[in-house]
């Protein structure tokens, strides 16, 4: 299993600015995913996130808007940028520990409203 | 693209009974796997069952899959407030080269004391 933190837990920020969101987990991991859901909705997958290499994004998700980081086996940041009130969600990291489609392990998420 | 999709969206049911949600799906799985999400915070797996699996239980948890319909049901037994919750089921496609799971829309739980 992974414990997973997320930090902010939640944030209200303003049109048109940026939040970066951190993930930290308590082992090392290759896989880590981001995932949004959006209010009243189910979980639709960003970007997977694998050390040393580049984020590879899901349709209708680009690096721009979204620019992930994974500098070592423990942590990954997600940037929402240029923020607008679409962008209101939770924001989950994920860890799969024995693969990306067996049991994912998934953080507390980072509650997100845009004004 | 969303290929689980959980009924009913929204049940409602007295502490001691018994729930039951359902899962469909489109394509063929390697496995899928039930989640649990309390108001909006982070998912907690419940269990995975195998595409070569029927049955599985955990606890007050009892999941079954029909690979032949596409489908699967997530019983929880003697219900608690504390079971109050959003359920997902998540399929993990076996063809494509997809390698990531996908995730249902959920069916909302409410028990009441």
């Amino acid at each position: 299993s992974a414990v997973i933190s997320q930090k902010p837990s939640r944030d209200i920020c303003q049109r048109g600015t940026s939040l970066t969101i951190q993930c930290q987990v308590d082992s090392q991991v290759t896989m880590m995913f981001w995932y949004r859901q959006q209010p009243g909705q189910s979980l639709t997958l960003i970007a997977t996130a694998n050390q040393g290499s580049e984020a590879t994004y899901e349709s209708g998700f680009v690096i721009d808007k979204f620019p992930i980081s994974r500098p070592n086996l423990t942590f990954s940041t997600l940037t929402v940028s240029n923020m607008s009130p679409e962008d209101s969600s939770i924001y989950l990291c994920s860890v799969g520990i024995a693969g990306p489609t067996d049991t994912q392990y998934f953080g507390p998420g980072t509650r997100l409203t845009v004004l | 693209s969303q290929q689980g999709e959980e009924d009913p969206q929204a049940l409602s049911i007295q502490e001691g009974e018994n729930a039951t949600m359902n899962c469909s799906y489109k394509t063929s799985i390697n496995n899928l796997q039930w989640y649990r999400q309390n108001s909006g915070r982070g998912l907690v797996h419940l269990i995975l069952i195998r595409s070569n699996e029927r049955e599985k239980h955990s606890g007050r948890l009892r999941v079954t899959l029909d690979t032949s319909k596409k489908s699967s049901s997530l019983l929880i037994t003697a219900s608690r407030a504390a079971d109050t919750a959003s359920y997902f089921c998540a399929t993990a496609p076996s063809q494509g080269g997809s390698e990531k799971l996908v995730f249902g829309k959920g069916t909302k739980l409410t028990v009441n004391p």
